[in-house]
């Protein structure tokens, strides 16, 4: 069985300032784990995915994302918001062997104020 | 790029009308998904298909029912709409159902059913 958990579901930020978002996850097996962002009126889109090759995971438009599986968490961050970054933020898990599918967290909504 | 389309962006339907929602995929993926979005809950897997007329239901599927007859189409199909399925439904594709796979996301249909 897998789960995440995005512990914010808001978060509001002024620009310049960092963004943390977090999410904490639960699985079985050793999990693959991703963040996805999706703009108003838009799909979602890959921001960054960690797959055990390394546990400090860069991705697009400045936003990075640590492993710690002591503490089952992959918190995404940026060291300064842009107005551009307002967005939902999703954390997503997927574990285990065979076909599955991605398990979504609930959403952060960021907003970054000028 | 991968593209995925679907084929409202809006659509009003009422209660007990048969509803179709479709979505094409252009980069030959096995893998397709429906989804739907409400606040607070994130996105629910609500059916996935790993092949032409192959089909694997997700967490939410009552209420709903799939058809791929074409690779590049997968089409959701509400039977007899009702109030609590308005929502906004999310298609997406994929190459590969394991591993750290990435999941191409259409636009999204906002559907609302009165």
């Amino acid at each position: 069985a897998q789960s995440v958990t995005q512990l914010d579901s808001h978060v509001s930020v002024s620009e310049g300032t960092p963004v943390l978002l977090r999410c904490n996850y639960s699985s079985s097996y050793s999990p693959s784990l991703f963040w996805y962002v999706q703009h108003p009126n838009k799909g979602l889109q890959l921001l960054l995915k960690y797959t055990s090759a390394a546990t400090l995971v860069k991705g697009i438009n400045g936003f990075e994302a640590e492993f710690k599986k002591s503490e089952t968490s992959f918190h995404l961050t940026k060291p300064s918001a842009h107005m551009s970054d307002a967005a939902e933020y999703f954390c997503v898990v997927t574990a285990g062997t065979g076909r599955r599918a991605l398990t979504f967290g609930s959403g952060t909504r960021l907003q970054v104020q000028p | 790029d991968v593209k995925v389309t679907q084929s409202s962006r809006y659509l009003v339907k009422r209660t007990g009308e048969k509803v179709f929602l479709e979505c094409v995929q252009d980069m030959d993926h096995e893998n397709m998904f429906w989804y739907r979005q409400d606040p607070g809950l994130g996105l629910r897997l609500i059916y996935f298909s790993y092949d032409v007329k192959m089909k694997e239901k997700g967490d939410i599927p009552e209420g709903y029912s799939v058809s791929r007859e074409k690779k590049e189409r997968f089409s959701l199909i509400l039977e007899s709409a009702s109030t609590n399925q308005t929502s906004m439904y999310l298609c997406a594709s994929s190459l590969r159902l394991a591993g750290p796979y990435e999941q191409y996301f259409g636009p999204g249909t906002r559907l609302t059913v009165t």
